[in-house]
């Protein structure tokens, strides 16, 4: 089986622009969670979903959002982005829902913001 | 409230020693969860164990074995004759039921020497 895919794996953004990253989950999984991981604040859960329901949410401002597809492919948009969102953004699948008990993640995608 | 304590930042050791990562935490869930995850420098963060907090025992796998101690509150882990691909970034993570969410700890940089 494929591994969790996201893409790009790297990207350089300018301060008020808005980003878009993509997870594409393990196949069969339901689940996709991210992460933001930054030297200061370490790894943060920034939210699940589940049948593209949003399931969970960590504590972050509005400027984060997500959606899942029908084929469980994720997205994790950020708008106006901030200096402060620089950091390695982690997507990890489980095949149920809450199943952060069994999570893959995948390597993640670099943004760093000018 | 829950929080994951990695009191040690980095540690450095020569090849075939044997080194403890340590990993407290604090919770009120009864039930809960408690993970190890290795993070090479490709990113990806790699499942290494759970442990649910019903279950003591400790677990040995190859090189690795881990110690969860209810009295201390703590979920040690240890490489013994460690090796130059064991050098990453190693993470113990708590899940409690009462939030639903996956805490991370800061994390603990071994680098291993050879």
């Amino acid at each position: 089986k494929a591994g969790v895919t996201q893409t790009p794996r790297y990207l350089i953004k300018t301060r008020g622009q808005q980003v878009t990253l993509s997870c594409s989950p393990i196949s069969g999984h339901r689940s996709v969670s991210w992460y933001q991981q930054t030297p200061g604040q370490g790894l943060q859960f920034l939210f699940e979903y589940f049948s593209e329901t949003q399931r969970n949410k960590g504590n972050f401002p509005g400027r984060f959002s997500g959606r899942q597809f029908s084929n469980s492919r994720s997205e994790m948009n950020v708008s106006t982005l901030e200096l402060g969102d620089s950091a390695l953004y982690l997507c990890a699948s489980s095949p149920q829902a809450g199943g952060f008990r069994e999570q893959y993640f995948g390597p993640g995608t670099r943004l760093t913001v000018t | 409230a829950q929080k994951v304590t990695q009191a040690q930042t980095e540690i450095s050791v020569v090849e075939k020693e044997d080194v403890t990562l340590d990993c407290v935490y604090e919770t009120r869930d009864t039930t809960y969860y408690l993970f190890w995850y290795k993070q090479p420098p490709s990113g990806e963060l790699v499942f290494l164990i759970r442990r649910n907090s019903f279950d003591e025992q400790n677990e040995i796998s190859g090189r690795y074995s881990w110690n969860f101690q209810k009295s201390t509150s703590s979920f040690n882990f240890t490489i013994t004759a460690s090796q130059v691909v064991d050098s990453a970034v190693y993470f113990c993570a708590l899940h409690g039921g009462a939030t639903n969410k996956l805490i991370f700890g800061t994390g603990t940089l071994l680098a291993v020497q050879p």
